[in-house]
């Protein structure tokens, strides 16, 4: 139990694109969904938490206009990155969690977006 | 600096040895998780402590936390091939709330 799908797997695209990321929960509803970055060896680095019918909550530094995040359903979320630019090529990964105490989040495969 | 730090970075080890990995954090937590991550992949969960826990066994895998020295330590007890792969602690500091991640312990398992 506890899947999440993240499509697609691998972008590449020219700069100038707009690229959206589908994170779904497959088996368990999640009232709150999370998107990471990470550049290669290093860690997770969270750039927003994404709750199902509310605006996003976007980290410091992480910009909102840049990086649009929908959470349309319990099962849903995207991230869509706008007019992206080579500087915007990463492993993104999203992460959904249930609504109980104390469980752990369950990620997707990520994905790796390159952008030339 | 990180909430949570990792050491070492790096670990090679031989086939059937055991491997160990420390976690330290600097505020109080809900609970302390532990992730492994294979190269290009997402995370998978591994254990999940509470913080009213000391210690807890999955298989090959025990985790231990120690809340007045902020600390945890994951052992992979003997280990194989299939265990190379990037660990990563994370703290939640409240229930729902954000994970915060330590830098991750690359591990090399050689057969």
């Amino acid at each position: 139990g506890a899947v999440v799908s993240q499509h697609p797997s691998r972008v590449i695209c020219k700069s100038g694109t707009s690229v959206k990321i589908e994170c779904r929960s497959l088996d368990f509803q999640a009232t709150t969904m999370f998107w990471y970055r990470q550049f290669p060896k290093q860690s997770l680095m969270l750039m927003a938490t994404s709750n199902e019918g509310s605006k996003a909550t976007y980290e410091q530094g992480v910009e909102k206009d840049k990086f649009l995040i929908n959470h349309a359903s319990l099962t849903l979320s995207t991230l869509t990155v706008t007019s992206a630019h080579p500087e915007d090529s990463s492993f993104y990964i999203c992460s959904a969690l249930a609504d109980r105490e104390n469980q752990p989040q369950h990620f997707g495969d990520g994905t790796r977006l390159s952008i030339l | 600096s990180q909430q949570g730090e990792e050491d070492p970075q790096a670990l090679s080890i031989q086939e059937g040895e055991n491997a160990t990995m420390n976690c330290s954090y600097k505020t109080s937590i809900n609970n302390l998780q532990w992730y492994r991550q294979n190269s290009g992949r997402g995370l998978v969960h591994l254990i999940l402590i509470r913080s009213n826990e000391r210690e807890k066994h999955s298989g090959r895998l025990r985790v231990t936390l120690d809340t007045s020295k902020k600390s945890s330590s994951l052992l992979i007890t003997a280990s194989r091939a299939a265990d190379t792969a990037s660990y990563f602690c994370a703290t939640e500091k409240a229930a729902g709330n954000k994970l915060t991640f330590g830098g991750g312990t690359r591990v090399l398992v050689k057969p």
